[in-house]
């Protein structure tokens, strides 16, 4: 059973551009959440997805927007870059009505 | 303000002793507490998860406490060994969030062999 992955690993870019992550959820999971963690932080909530709805959202501009698919999978793009969006991005799945939440292995971003 | 603070940051152990990492909360309305841990550039791991009616949960060499009258939780780790080396996150589902995790900025733990 694969758990949470995510696309790409690593990723460059610089200040302005725009950038798309990629969420496949654990098998069985329907809701993801994304968050960002800089370097030396605990991670921060960006957003929760469910039934292709945003649920929640945390302390993050409308730079940051997301998608959730049919199949679950979700989306999470970046616009206008900014050197603070530096950090890595993790994606959690959850079934709903459980309490256990996990999590990808993360993409890490670079902006320069 | 819903917050989360572990301390100590940082914790250098020698192989096999026992110890205790910190963490706590500023709002006792609580679903669950989770402990995860990061290795350097990785993801997160769950490690054990305490339900808001739960006292305690063990896994192995790994006990964590809850305490939401105080706002506390201990993670203790029985003979510890170089491969426990990490950082050690504390994650809060406060209650009306939504499965949302506020997260303690984690206890980088080192065990010397």
């Amino acid at each position: 059973d694969a758990g949470v992955t995510q696309s790409p690993t690593h990723l460059i870019k610089t200040r302005g551009q725009q950038v798309t992550l990629r969420c496949s959820p654990k098998s069985g999971h329907d809701t993801v959440s994304w968050y960002q963690q800089a370097l030396g932080q605990g991670p921060q909530f960006i957003f929760q997805y469910y039934e292709e709805e945003e649920r929640q959202r945390g302390n993050f501009p409308d730079r940051f927007s997301g998608h959730q698919f049919p199949n679950y999978s979700s989306e999470l793009n970046v616009n206008a870059l900014l050197l603070g969006d530096s950090a890595l991005y993790l994606c959690a799945s959850l079934k709903t009505g459980k309490v256990t939440q996990y999590f990808g292995p993360g993409t890490r971003l670079l902006v320069l | 303000k819903q917050e989360v603070t572990q301390i100590p940051a940082a914790l250098s152990v020698p192989e096999g002793e026992n110890l205790v990492l910190n963490c706590s909360f500023t709002d006792s309305a609580i679903y669950n507490l989770q402990w995860f841990r990061q290795d350097p550039g990785k993801g997160l791991t769950s490690l054990l998860l305490i339900q808001s009616s739960q006292r305690e949960q063990t896994s192995g060499r790994l006990n964590a406490s809850l305490d939401k009258s105080s706002g506390r939780s201990t993670l203790y780790i029985a003979a510890s060994q170089p491969g426990d080396s990490a950082t050690y996150l504390c994650a809060v589902n406060y209650q009306g969030g939504s499965e949302k995790l506020v997260f303690g900025k984690g206890t980088k733990l080192t065990v010397n062999p």
